[in-house]
C-alpha cells in the first residue's frame, strides 16, 4: 500500500512568487493534514479536512494560504504570494479510525524556501 | 489547550549507550500519546504510540516508551544506541489521534 506522497520535495522560489503543494494521502483515508514546521520550531498545525470539507483551519497563518482538496481525494496547498517567513517544511498526513482512534500517517515533506 | 515539551533539543550518546528522550506533557482530556522520527531528507516515521491499556509501550527498532501520568511523561528509552538512531525525534499529544501538538524534537547523535 502506497503511503502519504507529497510534491515537490523540495521548491525555491523568490519572495512575491506562487507555490502550490500537492499531497496524494493514503487510498481512502477521509483525514488530511497539513502542518508546517519554520526554522527549527515546533511542527505547526496548518488545517484539517474531512473528506472535502475543511474541519478545522485554525492553524492557517493568514488569507496569503488557499488549501483545497477537491473530490476528498488529494489536496493542494497554495501560497499566494510568497513571503520570507514562510520558508519551511510542510508536511501532509492522513489518517482513518481504527477502533483505537486515529492514527496520522505522514508525507515526506515539502521543503519551500523562499528567497 | 495540549502542549509537550521535550528537555534537550540535542541529545549526544556513544554507542551502545542507553538513550534516553524526555516527553512532558499537558493535555485536558485523556491523551493519545506518539513518538515520530524523522531521519535526513525523510518524512516523519511513527516509533510508537499510547492510546489505552498497559503503560509501557514498546516500538520498532528497539524503542520503547512509557506512559506515567501522575509525572505527565512519555520518556522514549533504548537500552543500546545504535550508529543508525542518529535522527531528530518528536513527541507528539493528541485528543483521540485528532489534532496532534507536537514538542519541539530532540536530534540524537550518536557517537563512535
Amino acid at each position: 500500500e502506497a503511503g502519504v506522497t507529497q510534491f515537490p520535495s523540495h521548491s525555491v522560489i523568490e519572495k512575491g512568487q506562487t507555490v502550490t503543494l500537492r499531497c496524494d494521502p493514503i487510498s481512502g483515508h477521509d483525514n488530511l493534514y497539513w502542518y508546517r514546521r519554520v526554522m527549527g520550531k515546533e511542527i505547526k498545525f496548518l488545517l484539517h479536512f474531512v473528506k472535502e470539507s475543511k474541519q478545522d483551519e485554525s492553524g492557517m497563518p493568514n488569507n496569503r494560504f488557499l488549501a483545497e482538496r477537491t473530490g476528498g481525494t488529494y489536496s493542494t496547498l497554495k501560497v499566494q504570494p510568497a513571503e520570507l517567513e514562510d520558508s519551511g517544511v510542510y508536511f501532509c498526513a492522513s489518517s482513518q479510525f481504527s477502533g483505537f482512534g486515529y492514527e496520522q500517517y505522514f508525507g515526506p515533506g515539502t521543503r519551500l524556501t523562499v528567497t | 489547550a495540549q502542549s509537550v515539551t521535550q528537555l534537550g533539543s540535542h541529545v549526544s550518546v556513544s554507542e551502545g549507550a542507553l538513550v534516553l528522550l524526555r516527553c512532558n506533557y499537558s493535555s485536558s482530556v485523556p491523551p493519545y500519546l506518539f513518538w515520530y522520527v524523522q531521519y535526513p531528507n525523510q518524512g516523519l516515521q511513527l516509533l510508537l504510540k499510547y492510546t489505552t491499556g498497559a503503560t509501557l509501550v514498546k516500538g520498532i527498532n528497539g524503542f520503547e516508551a512509557e506512559f506515567k501520568k501522575s509525572e505527565t511523561s512519555f520518556h522514549l528509552t533504548k537500552p543500546s544506541a545504535h550508529m543508525s538512531d542518529a535522527a531528530e525525534y518528536f513527541c507528539a499529544v493528541s485528543d483521540y489521534g485528532q489534532n496532534f501538538v507536537f514538542g519541539p524534537g530532540t536530534r540524537l547523535s550518536v557517537l563512535p
